[in-house]
């Protein structure tokens, strides 16, 4: 049961480059998440899937757009990278209300 | 939406002391709160939660406790280890209706460092 699962674990790109970053989870859980994490600013919500076939922004949304793929997988793109995009990505997935939180790994992304 | 303040942003306690961490929250229909522990370069983990028709609840050398009147809870650590040392979160569920959507706000973190 490997839980929340996210690809690539580091990931360094030029400004303007483009890139995915891929996450499943094996839970059945309906609901997923993208946060990113940043020195002193704790984890802010990017964006959610309260369930398959929906998404929705979050907290800090602009240059990321979602897919949500189908239940278990969730996918998150940037576009056009910039280096304030350097951050700790989290993936996360939860039972209805929320409960359960479960976080992947985390993804290092450095734009230079 | 949901605002969560987190204090002390960072707590330094010998071995063997109690830890305390407060979070305070701003949407009373807000009815599930979770803690999280996050250890250098790892995710964070689900250490414990309370919802809101309890007031306290203990897990071994960790407790929770809900004051929903003031909306703050509060995170307590007993017979502190240095292996507890780690950043915690707070968080709450933001969105119309509370935990309808499962959203969490997280507050700032708290580094808690625990000296032999």
């Amino acid at each position: 049961n490997a839980g929340v699962t996210q690809t690539p674990k580091f990931q360094v790109l030029k400004t303007g480059q483009s890139m995915t970053l891929q996450c499943a989870q094996d839970m059945n859980h309906n609901s997923m998440y993208w946060y990113r994490q940043d020195p002193g600013m704790g984890l802010r919500l990017i964006y959610y899937s309260a369930s398959e076939g929906t998404t929705d922004k979050g907290e800090v949304p602009n240059g990321y757009n979602v897919s949500r793929l189908n239940k278990r997988e969730f996918s998150l793109r940037l576009e056009s990278a910039a280096p304030s995009q350097t951050s700790v990505y989290f993936c996360a997935s939860s039972g209805r209300g929320g409960y359960g939180y479960t976080f992947g790994s985390g993804t290092r992304l450095t734009v230079v | 939406g949901e605002n969560v303040e987190q204090h002390p942003s960072t707590l330094s306690v010998q071995e063997g002391d109690s830890a305390v961490i407060k979070c305070t929250y701003s949407d009373s229909a807000s009815n599930y709160f979770p803690w999280y522990k996050q250890e250098l370069g790892k995710r964070p983990q689900l250490i414990i939660d309370i919802r809101s028709n309890v007031g306290e609840k203990k897990d071994q050398r960790i407790a929770v406790t809900l004051n929903k009147t003031a909306k703050h809870f509060s995170l307590h650590i007993t017979e502190t280890q240095p292996e507890d040392s780690a950043v915690y979160f707070c968080a709450a569920p933001f969105g119309a209706g509370g935990t309808s959507y499962g959203k969490l706000t997280f507050g700032q973190g708290t580094i808690l460092t625990v000296h032999p």
